[in-house]
């Protein structure tokens, strides 16, 4: 299976900061990356595939990067909706494992 | 619009078994493979496996241990996940997610609240 470490786990910023959330790969993906936002209480929301395709909708405040084995999410601009947790996947692999997440807090 | 919707919440004693259905509607169902993720209390998604709509074809994680089956029903557009023997470590929500092998998962449903106890 291949494992994915997200960096930090935890992460406290002010609405407007720029952030950044890490992803690292036990084996190379390619562009073969998800992330996704979770907020308390709700389902998980797709935010970006393939490392860097913004899914439709998504505000353009949010951004990745990356290739093989390590990716980066950035919000730029925090607004007070995006204090959630995010997870990174890696998919077309055949178990999509998920990140440990990363929270996002005030 | 494209939805999925899971059935209600479950409770359960140690050692049973629960199905949870997934229908889904608003696009072509074949297409796409439908994946299930669990998420405990408190903590982290759990890819548990997926089915391929049009072959019936799954893919269960190797973690439970062959105590899963998810089916696909064509006619109606609904997939069902088995999980048997049951413990306090499977109460979780457990949600369907549109996406499989080559896809993201674009499309959840609500999520279904299964409690062991």
């Amino acid at each position: 299976d291949i494992r994915m470490t997200q960096s930090p786990s935890t992460l406290s910023a002010f609405v407007g900061d720029r952030v950044t959330i890490t992803c690292r790969a036990s084996q190379r993906l390619s562009s073969w990356l998800a992330w996704y936002q979770q907020r308390p209480g709700k389902a998980p929301k797709l935010l970006i595939y393939k490392a860097s395709t913004l899914q439709s909708g998504v505000p353009s405040r949010f951004s990745g990067s990356g290739s093989e084995k390590e990716f980066t999410l950035t919000i730029d601009g925090l607004q007070p909706d995006d204090f959630a947790t995010y997870y990174c996947q890696p998919y077309n692999t055949l178990f999509p494992t998920f990140g440990q997440g990363t929270k996002l807090e005030i | 619009q494209v939805q999925l919707v899971q059935s209600g919440a479950e409770v359960k004693k140690p050692g049973a078994s629960v199905r949870v259905s997934c229908k889904a509607s608003g696009y072509t169902f074949t297409m796409y493979s439908i994946s299930w993720v669990r998420q405990a209390p408190g903590q982290g998604l759990e890819w548990m496996g997926r089915i391929s709509a049009d072959t019936g074809q799954t893919i269960p994680a190797q973690s439970l241990h062959g105590r899963v089956t998810m089916t696909a029903d064509t006619s109606t557009t609904t997939v069902f996940l088995d999980l048997r023997s049951l413990t306090s470590g499977d109460t979780a929500v457990y949600y369907c997610v549109r996406g499989g092998y080559a896809d993201p998962f674009d499309v959840w449903g609500q999520g279904t609240l299964v409690t062991v106890s």
